[in-house]
């Protein structure tokens, strides 16, 4: 089993609608969670840490479920500048800033 | 955030030759860290860059292979020795900047080997 899973899309979403990710991370003592994004040919930029009561920045919500081992993102009212690959990255224990990463989700909006 | 500076951004090197990556960054950093991202592929610690003392690999990446150095708290070097084309890849540092909790990458180097 991969350290962390993601569905590698490609997901075509149209402008405005709603779409959602899920990852799942198979290390237990992971502590730290992290939704970053990475557009082609760019480094990845960091979108939110994802905390344990669930959280929200703008059209961007992120929850975590522990006992699934789980973590969501969801893009509300989405726009064409969201079309990018969006990276699932977790720590690797307690106090271990040492990150793994998924291997992303391919976002395209389509106008 | 923080402002990370990579050089180069890029470069095309021949087989069995070096090239140094530098990664500066302007604030005061607790970790650094390199990566490496090959093509398709998401992204692979190759090393925690320690200051002032031998850097510590990832299982899979050695020394002699992928030299590090950093020698102060904002500045690292990372070495990709003796090139072959597997090796074509981009490159980044990150940093973990002093009293936060999250990673920030540099920009990268994009490295082709012929």
């Amino acid at each position: 089993r991969k350290e962390v899973e993601q569905d590698p899309g490609p997901f075509n979403v149209p402008e405005g609608a709603t779409v959602a990710f899920n990852c799942t991370y198979s290390n237990s003592a992971s502590q730290s969670f992290f939704w970053y994004r990475q557009d082609c040919r760019k480094e990845p930029k960091l979108l939110m840490s994802v905390y344990s009561s669930g959280n929200e920045d703008g059209r961007f919500t992120a929850q975590l479920n522990r006992a699934s081992q789980y973590i969501s993102l969801l893009i509300r009212d989405s726009k064409l500048s969201d079309s990018a690959t969006y990276l699932c990255v977790v720590n690797r224990g307690f106090g271990n800033e040492k990150l793994t990463f998924g291997t992303g989700t391919r976002l395209t909006i389509i106008p | 955030s923080a402002v990370i500076s990579q050089k180069p951004s890029r470069d095309i090197c021949q087989r069995g030759t070096s090239l140094t990556i530098q990664c500066q960054v302007d604030s005061q950093v607790t970790m650094m860290f390199w990566y490496r991202q090959q093509p398709g592929q998401s992204l692979t610690l190759i090393a925690t860059a320690n200051q002032g003392s031998e850097a510590t690999y990832e299982s899979g990446f050695v020394i002699d292979k992928f030299p590090i150095s950093r020698p102060n708290l904002t500045f690292s070097t990372l070495t990709v020795s003796n090139m072959s084309p597997e090796d074509s890849s981009i490159y980044l540092c990150s940093v973990v900047i002093l009293g936060m909790n999250e990673q920030y990458f540099g920009p990268g180097t994009r490295l082709t080997v012929t």
